[in-house]
């Protein structure tokens, strides 16, 4: 099993949809968790933080469960330029430069 | 914000050859580094985390002798890609962090085909 797990789509969804993305991770010593995009044939580019309480920027919403160990993105009134793969990432207590990174969800926007 | 830049973004050399790339944090001084592959429709998968002055740390199905790398500075580690093969080709990225706590910088990563 995948350290890091995620539906690697693509979800083609239109303008001004709202779309969620979930990411599980196997290991419950998992301590910080982050989700990144990453446009075609670039480096990936951290969106948020997820922290427990659940945090928002804008349009987009993070959350966690350590319960159930996963954690999910959530963006409203998609935009063209949201069209990306977007990856979740995890890394262990005391291992905070050490990213864990899912497949990655792919995302494309269609006018 | 931080800048981490990378050298070369892209390389094509031939089967044998070794390759090297240069990961160089522009603006603060990186205590560890941690180098990744990605291959196409894959996840970044961590090859090996690299601290200043000391040997790197490489993950499991990693072969050091065959990925080397070099953090002789602050500001500047190496990975050098030895007798490379056409199943290397990858792209190759790096991150680096000024503490243990503090953010990470992506590198602009390089796109290594060998032919």
């Amino acid at each position: 099993r995948k350290e890091v797990e995620q539906d690697p789509g693509p979800f083609n969804v239109p303008e001004g949809a709202t779309v969620a993305f979930n990411c599980t991770y196997s290991n419950s010593a998992s301590q910080s968790f982050f989700w990144y995009r990453q446009d075609c044939r670039k480096e990936p580019k951290l969106l948020m933080s997820v922290y427990s309480s659940g945090n928002e920027d804008g349009r987009f919403t993070a959350q966690l469960n350590r319960a159930s160990q996963y954690i999910s993105l959530l963006i409203r009134d998609s935009k063209l330029s949201d069209s990306a793969t977007y990856l979740c990432a995890v890394s262990l207590y005391n291992q905070g430069g050490k990213l864990i990174f899912g497949q990655g969800t792919e995302l494309s926007v269609k006018p | 914000g931080a800048v981490v830049s990378q050298h070369p973004s892209w390389v094509i050399c031939k089967s044998g050859t070794s390759v090297k790339i240069e990961c160089r944090s522009l603006d603060f001084q990186a205590t560890t580094m941690f180098w990744y592959r990605q291959f196409p429709k894959q996840s970044l998968m961590l090859m090996a985390t690299s601290n200043e002055g000391s040997k790197a740390t490489y993950e499991q199905g990693v072969e050091k002798d065959k990925f080397l790398i070099n953090h002789a500075s602050l500001t500047l580690s190496t990975l050098t890609v030895t007798s490379a093969h056409p199943e290397d080709s990858s792209f190759y990225i790096c991150s680096a962090q000024r503490t243990g706590n503090s953010p990470l910088h992506f590198g602009n990563g390089t796109r290594l085909t060998v032919t």
